[in-house]
């Protein structure tokens, strides 16, 4: 069965530190990669995507990530936190293969920034 | 543009009910697409619409169901409520089905089964 696995639940740094959360998925194929964000109060927002092409892919905020096909992974990383990244983030796949698009999504990792 | 709307944003429902939840989705997006989120069990997809028509379908029973209409909205029907069904219901709004299309999700309908 297809899954995504985020194995940090709760992260916490303090302002300044490097971020890296880690995702991976259950097995190959042709995939779209997403990364999400809920910050406290809001609906889920897009983060970063990857359909193809560079592996290394940059979003919003200084976020990017990384897709490594051959360990079916998608982290995420931020080299220097905010206290506004505080907010839980979920990793997403779309397995193309399926022939259907229906996104199947981590647990999550919820992340606390210190001041 | 507006984003996408839900309505009601909090439910409040007893066993055996059954509810119907709305989604507006963003103007000029065509589809729409329904997630259910549970502690227990995370984010979970419920269905597809396109066009008036369902596209793909999760593991979900025969009781929750949905529809579109010709102008996008969409709602969702969950029959003979459970107690498990208590979750934060969300709906995202797409243009088109294709895979390339960012998914833009709305605030959600939280439903409490009591």
């Amino acid at each position: 069965a297809q899954s995504v696995s985020q194995h940090n639940h709760h992260v916490i740094l303090s302002e300044a530190a490097s971020l890296e959360l880690g995702c991976n998925y259950s097995y190959g194929g042709t995939v779209n990669l997403f990364w999400y964000v809920q910050y406290p109060g809001q609906h889920l927002q897009l983060l970063l995507k990857y359909f193809s092409g560079d592996p290394l892919v940059k979003g919003i905020k200084g976020f990017e990530a990384e897709f490594i096909k051959s360990k079916f992974s998608f982290n995420l990383r931020k080299p220097s936190v905010q206290w506004s990244d505080t907010a839980e983030y979920f990793c997403a796949v779309n397995w193309l293969d399926t022939g259907r698009r229906a996104l199947t999504f981590g647990s999550g990792t919820r992340l606390q920034v210190q001041p | 543009k507006a984003g996408v709307t839900q309505t009601p944003r909090y439910l409040i429902k007893t066993r055996g009910q059954q509810v119907t939840l709305s989604c507006s989705p963003i103007s000029g997006h065509r589809s729409v697409s329904w997630y259910q989120q549970t502690p227990g069990q995370g984010l979970q997809f419920l269905f597809e619409y396109f066009s008036e028509t369902q596209r793909n379908k999760g593991n979900f029973p025969g009781r929750f169901s949905g529809r579109q209409f010709s102008n996008s909205r969409s709602e969702m029907n969950v029959s003979t409520l459970e107690l498990g069904d208590s979750a934060l219901y969300l709906c995202a709004s797409s243009p088109s089905a294709a895979h390339y299309n960012e998914q833009f999700f709305g605030p959600g309908t939280r439903l409490t089964v009591l």
